[in-house]
């Protein structure tokens, strides 16, 4: 079935560390990007994808990086510069960058202590 | 500058009662898209519709339907006889499909929860 997996849907860490969230689509989109997501909250955007190679930073980019090295992964790191780490990120892909829909992953719920 | 605002933060409803959830927006654009997600207690945000600026006729999906109002920059989406099983929460979104990166402007959602 196609569609967009992340994993693991929780995540513990402890704080002072940097943690990789995956991030993986066998859709053939071109397009992937990363949200958060705080309780009560709607989406902000963290770092997009236009296509493999390239990524650019939305709205919340600081005490985050990604890498975009092949078309089906987009791996999110929430590094120790990140003050408030702890929230719901949810990972998306549309077909192209300017593809209207996007489709979103199951979720990853990291908590930092 | 785009925004999204919801402005109900929670609504409660017996099933099988009409709920609608208003959705109004901000853009300065003259094109763009508005979307419907479905967000359920298992996380993942379900899409619902999109709507382009130039398109106002109403649409109905089954028990959803959609009121798009330019004059007053309003997506309202109504759901028909409810269900339990509609107990999630929704969100409203606004794109600029020309802008960098077809970033979705979000609101905050409403949370429904429909009672058997």
């Amino acid at each position: 079935d196609g569609g967009i997996t992340q994993s693991p849907k929780y995540l513990f860490r402890k704080e002072g560390q940097n943690v990789t969230l995956s991030c993986e689509q066998n859709l053939n989109h071109d397009a992937m990007y990363w949200y958060r997501q705080d309780p009560g909250q709607g989406l902000r955007l963290i770092y997009y994808s236009q296509i493999v190679n390239d990524f650019q930073k939305g709205d919340i980019a600081e005490g985050y990086s990604v890498s975009r090295e092949k078309k089906e992964s987009f791996p999110l790191t929430v590094t120790s510069a990140q003050k408030n780490p702890t929230a719901f990120y949810l990972c998306a892909s549309s077909r192209k960058w300017n593809s209207h829909e996007q489709y979103f992953g199951p979720g990853t719920r990291l908590t930092v202590t | 500058a785009q925004k999204v605002t919801q402005a109900q933060t929670e609504i409660s409803v017996v099933e099988k009662e009409d709920v609608t959830l208003d959705c109004v927006y901000e853009t300065r654009d003259t094109t763009y898209y508005l979307f419907w997600y479905k967000q359920p207690p298992s996380g993942e945000l379900v899409f619902l519709i999109r709507r382009n600026s130039f398109d106002e006729q109403n649409e109905i999906s089954g028990r959803y339907s959609w009121n798009f109002q330019k004059s007053t920059s309003s997506f309202n989406f109504t759901i028909t006889a409810s269900q339990v099983v509609d107990s999630a929460v929704y969100f409203c979104a606004l794109s600029d499909p020309y802008g960098a990166g077809n970033m979705l402007t979000f609101g905050g959602g409403t949370r429904l929860m429909v009672k058997p």
